[in-house]
Parts: C-alpha cells; sequence; structure tokens
C-alpha cells in the first residue's frame, strides 16, 4: 500500500520561513507532489518532484529524497495568503496520486 | 470559464435519496478522478477512470457509482444516500503523469 505522513498544524510568522515536511511508504514510487488549498477552494497544484535534489518556484521550494522516502515544502517570505492547507501526494506506476492529509499552516503577524 | 466544472456547487438532501454529482471539463485530459474531502482526512480517492472504457475503484468506493459519458464527462452517483457521506466532493482530471486539475467542489448535505 501506499501512505504518505505530514505534520497536521504548524504555525509560523509572516516574512519567515516555513518547512513542511512529508515521508511516504509506497512501492515504485515516482515522484512527490505538493498542492495547495485554501479554505473553500480546490487543491491547485504547486510543484513536482520526480528527481532527487530541489526545485525551486519563486517563494516555494520543495525537495525530494528518495533514499530516506522524504521531501518537503519550503516557503520563504511568508505571507498572509500563504495561510492554506498544504498536501503532499505520490504515484506508484500507473495508479492515481495518493494525498496525505494535508497540513494547515497558519501565518500570524 | 473554468477548465474543470462541478454541478451542483451546493446539494441538501435527504437519506435515502438518489443523487448525482456531475464533472465536465475542456482539458481534453483522458484521466478523471472523484475525491471526497472530510475535515483532517485529506483527500481521498472514490473512483478513477484512466479513459472512456476504463472505470476502477478507488479507496472509499462503497456506496458511489459512476459513469464515463464522454471523454469531458464524468458523474458520480449516490444510489441510497447516507449522511454519513455528507463530504465536500472533488472532480480532477490530469494527463499521464500530469499535475492534476481540480473543479472547485461540491458541498453535499444528507439529512
Amino acid at each position: 500500500g501506499q501512505s504518505l505522513e505530514q505534520p497536521s498544524e504548524v504555525t509560523a510568522v509572516e516574512g519567515a520561513i516555513v518547512q513542511i515536511n512529508c515521508t511516504y511508504q509506497t512501492s515504485g514510487f515516482y515522484g512527490l507532489s505538493w498542492y495547495q488549498q485554501h479554505d473553500g477552494g480546490a487543491p491547485t497544484f504547486l510543484s513536482y518532484n520526480g528527481l532527487d535534489g530541489l526545485e525551486e518556484t519563486g517563494r516555494f521550494s520543495s525537495f525530494l529524497s528518495r533514499s530516506d522516502s522524504y521531501g518537503y515544502l519550503l516557503l520563504q517570505e511568508l505571507q498572509m495568503k500563504d495561510s492554506a492547507s498544504y498536501f503532499c501526494a505520490g504515484g506508484a506506476g500507473n495508479t492515481p496520486l495518493v494525498f496525505g492529509k494535508g497540513t494547515r499552516l497558519s501565518v500570524i503577524a | 470559464d473554468a477548465d474543470v466544472t462541478q454541478t451542483p456547487r451546493n446539494r441538501i438532501t435527504k437519506t435515502g435519496k438518489r443523487i448525482m454529482l456531475e464533472c465536465s471539463q475542456t482539458k481534453g485530459h483522458d484521466r478523471m478522478y472523484w475525491y471526497r474531502q472530510d475535515p483532517g482526512l485529506g483527500l481521498r480517492l472514490i473512483y478513477y477512470s484512466f479513459d472512456v472504457k476504463d472505470i476502477n475503484k478507488g479507496e472509499i468506493s462503497d456506496g458511489y457509482s459512476v459513469s464515463r459519458q464522454a471523454q469531458a464527462k464524468f458523474s458520480l452517483s449516490l444510489e441510497s444516500a447516507i449522511p454519513n457521506q455528507t463530504a465536500l466532493y472533488f472532480c480532477a482530471t490530469s494527463g499521464v503523469n500530469q499535475p492534476q486539475h481540480f473543479g472547485d467542489g461540491t458541498r453535499l448535505s444528507i439529512l
């Protein structure tokens, strides 16, 4: 089976940096994705790591270590609008993504 | 216009009723999915379809059925709704090994 574990809640200060970790257990795993969901909204795709290492997109970066079955999402220069839930998701073979239960990020002033 | 459209956006109904949630997409994707979201439980897969002739059960398919009427249309039915099916339902689409694109969701309440 496949499962992804991430913290349920994280709180960080506006302007700071926050890291949301994700560990997974899956066979034939081919990559880790991250999605953002604001309250009342739909999940939207943020980033994908198919290979080990860091992917950077503006203030957001995502990292994957397949040998450690571990990845993280790094948010820099936090803004109030970054308050949302963040989901890691992984896939194996020709099967749909499996999502973690989500991390609710609260950005405080 | 939205790439993935779900109807209705909100629905309140009674136990035992049959309900259909509809999803249409303009992205030309072959793959479509139905998820259920409950607080603290993330997104759980109900059914998925990788092409028009392909239907597969997901993690929580009991009590649900689906129909893939065309490449662009994938509907979810609750044959006899029960209160614990009250949830937020999302439809999503994707290409092969591509990010998923979600609709705006249907908030379903069963009394």
